[in-house]
């Protein structure tokens, strides 16, 4: 079993509209928890980087939340836009090591 | 704005090459890593360094080999490319200080077709 699920696997929007996107986790106990964007044939982006102790955090149209109770995060994106679409990953630094663990991404196309 | 570089950006090959995808930070990093990602699949660590003359195995078998002779660069090296071997491979550094915060800054890729 992954230790970090995302959902959906893949979605397509309008542009214009938001979206949320889903991470679960079972790291425990967990040094932080981060959220890339990654373009087609690219390298991942970081786009926001939270700590147990923090609820959330944004950066331009996107935030993110964290619930560490539930072990679970979300990224919303506002008033999507066609450079939006990319795969958008879901990663967790557990605190006994600095391996990362990658979650398998979520597939986002936003169409005109 | 991450000062990471990889080259190739693609590469075509065929099988039985060798070859060294090249890796190289000016942002004074001493932590690097390599990942393998195939297509719509999550990134696995293949190797990571903590500095020169640091290398490790990650969590993902790989054929290929590294090399941290130098804190800028990072290369790696298959002796004798397969099919199998094809995939994207991502190139990643951040820096040596504590800190939980740090984030994996990732070069743009290399993707290798074996033939």
């Amino acid at each position: 079993k992954n230790q970090v699920e995302q959902s959906p696997q893949s979605l397509i929007i309008l542009e214009g509209k938001n979206c949320t996107l889903q991470c679960n986790y079972t790291v425990s106990p967990f040094s932080n928890l981060r959220w890339y964007k990654q373009d087609t044939g690219r390298g991942p982006v970081s786009l926001t980087i939270m700590t147990f102790s923090e609820n959330t955090k944004s950066n331009g149209r996107y935030t993110a939340t964290l619930d560490a109770d539930t072990k679970q995060s979300s990224l919303h994106i506002t008033a999507s836009q066609l450079s939006d679409s990319a795969s958008y990953i879901c990663v967790v630094t557990p605190s006994f090591n600095d391996k990362v663990i990658f979650g398998p991404g979520t597939s986002l196309s936003v169409i005109p | 704005e991450a000062d990471i570089y990889q080259t190739p950006r693609y590469l075509v090959i065929g099988t039985g090459k060798k070859i060294t995808l090249e890796c190289s930070q000016t942002m004074g990093h001493d932590k690097m890593y390599w990942y393998q990602q195939d297509p719509g699949m999550e990134l696995h660590l293949i190797h990571y360094s903590y500095g020169v003359n640091s290398t490790e195995k990650g969590d993902l078998s790989s054929e290929s080999t590294v090399s941290r002779i130098r804190t800028e660069h990072f290369p790696l090296t298959l002796e004798s490319a397969r099919p199998s071997h094809t995939s994207q491979y991502l190139c990643a550094s951040r820096p040596g200080l504590a800190g939980d915060l740090e984030t994996q800054y990732f070069g743009p890729g290399t993707r290798l077709l074996v033939l």
